[in-house]
């Protein structure tokens, strides 16, 4: 079974700074897709960006991007110039086309950003 | 457009009564997805549905849970008793068959059983 494991559960970061948060999984497959998604207190699970195993270049979404490392099967999130509202818990997801696309969460690394 | 809308937003029961939670997909979208999550943890998937098919529910302990999903557009999930380990956000989501761009979330039922 495939596993996620997100080994920082608290991070913090000072406005407009940049922040990494880390994220490894576990799995016997080679075609799969990553995400990270960010959970404000409004609950909402939002997707933040996805990384598609098969592809060597790494995601980017303005001021989001992610260093997927395959081989050491790690997915870690950069945000720059961080914002007040980057502020959220950030979880880390595996899925599969041999899952059906049941997403596995990692425990999640809630953000603080300090003004 | 509007999103996934889930009803309610809070729910406070007591032990071994009956609850149920309501989600309405995005319009079009046929997978509909429940899943439960743990304070401090990140959602587990209890059930999937492609249109009226529950096509994965292996982790739906169905002893005393039960979903479904009518004519294939909104969804109700149901808990009858509940337990105590049953506190938890219950997270409904929905795509279009084979998307690869994630899913879109509702945001959730807050079920507290006292």
């Amino acid at each position: 079974a495939q596993t996620v494991t997100q080994s920082q559960p608290e991070m913090s970061v000072q406005e407009a700074e940049t922040v990494t948060l880390s994220c490894t999984y576990d799995t016997s497959e080679s075609d799969y897709y990553l995400f990270w998604y960010k959970q404000p207190p409004s609950r909402q699970m939002i997707l933040v960006i996805r990384q598609e195993a098969y592809k060597q270049q790494n995601a980017t979404e303005n001021r989001f991007s992610v260093n997927f490392q395959k081989a050491a099967k790690s997915f870690s999130l950069k945000i720059s110039d961080s914002q007040l509202g980057d502020a959220a818990m950030y979880f880390c997801a595996y899925s599969s086309e041999t899952s059906g696309s049941r997403l596995t969460f990692g425990e999640g690394t809630q953000l603080t950003v300090n003004p | 457009e509007a999103g996934v809308v889930q009803s309610p937003r809070y729910k406070i029961i007591e032990k071994k009564q009956p609850v149920a939670f309501w989600c309405n997909p995005i319009s079009g979208h046929n997978t509909l997805y429940w899943y439960r999550q743990n304070l401090g943890q990140g959602p587990e998937l209890l059930i999937r549905y492609e249109n009226e098919e529950a096509v994965d529910d292996s982790q739906l302990p169905k002893d005393r849970f039960s979903a479904e999903r009518l004519k294939g557009v909104d969804s109700t999930l149901k808990i009858q008793p509940a337990e105590l380990g049953d506190s938890a956000v219950y997270l409904c989501a929905s795509s279009l068959v084979g998307e690869k761009d994630g899913y879109t979330f509702g945001s959730g039922t807050r079920l507290t059983v006292v």
